[in-house]
């Protein structure tokens, strides 16, 4: 079983692109979020969705978009990144909202 | 505002015991969560409490007060694979986890 796996590992986006962060679960965990983990700072909330069909916004939303067209499937768009937005992005999901929460491998991205 | 507050690094020696507090202030207390982060790597859940006590699993306890705002984290008999970053999250009146920068833990032979 994957788990959750998330795409790419990597990525150094010119400030000003667009790009979409992959996720996707072979769980079938209701709940799926997305974070960012920056140094000396606590992982914070950007999108969260309890629920195929249904999203929210977390603590940083601002700058990204999400999508849950599916079970699976959990995309992050940066419609226009920013330097601020260089950070590692982690994909999570739990069976429901009060639940431990599974983490993706992440992604590391940096915006030039 | 909400607020976890955990230490910034703590050093401990191979097969001793060490404890990890976590003290929080949120909108809310739907539990207190305690992950596991090596660096480089996604954080693995590690203990729930969401009622008072001491929760023991294997070599890993954690203790909640929620009068006091204040959970810990025990590590026995410490391996040199225990070094890695411990996350306090407290999941908030939404539902949400809060979380905690998180403790580095450099354990030395």
């Amino acid at each position: 079983t994957a788990g959750i796996t998330q795409a790419p590992t990597s990525q150094i986006l010119a400030a000003g692109r667009s790009m979409t962060l992959r996720c996707t679960q072979d769980m079938r965990h209701n709940a799926m979020y997305w974070y960012r983990q920056d140094l000396g700072l606590g992982l914070r909330l950007i999108h969260y969705s309890n629920t195929a069909g249904t999203t929210g916004k977390g603590e940083v939303p601002d700058g990204y978009s999400v999508s849950r067209a599916n079970t699976d499937d959990f995309p992050l768009t940066l419609a226009s990144a920013v330097p601020s937005q260089t950070s590692v992005y982690f994909c999570a999901s739990s069976d429901s909202r009060i639940n431990e929460q599974f983490f993706g491998p992440g992604t590391r991205l940096t915006v030039l | 505002g909400q607020n976890i507050d955990q230490p910034t690094e703590m050093t401990a020696t191979e097969g001793a015991i060490v404890q990890i507090n976590c003290t929080y202030q949120t909108s809310g207390f739907n539990g207190l969560f305690w992950y596991q982060q090596h660096a480089g790597e996604a954080p693995t859940f590690l203990s729930y409490n969401v009622l008072d006590g001491l929760e023991e699993k294997g070599r890993f306890s954690s203790f909640l007060s929620r009068s006091k705002g204040y959970s810990y984290l025990l590590l026995k008999e410490l391996q040199m694979k225990d070094s890695a970053s411990y996350l306090c999250a407290v999941m908030d009146s939404n539902y949400q986890l809060i979380w905690g920068a998180g403790t580095k833990l450099i354990i030395k032979p």
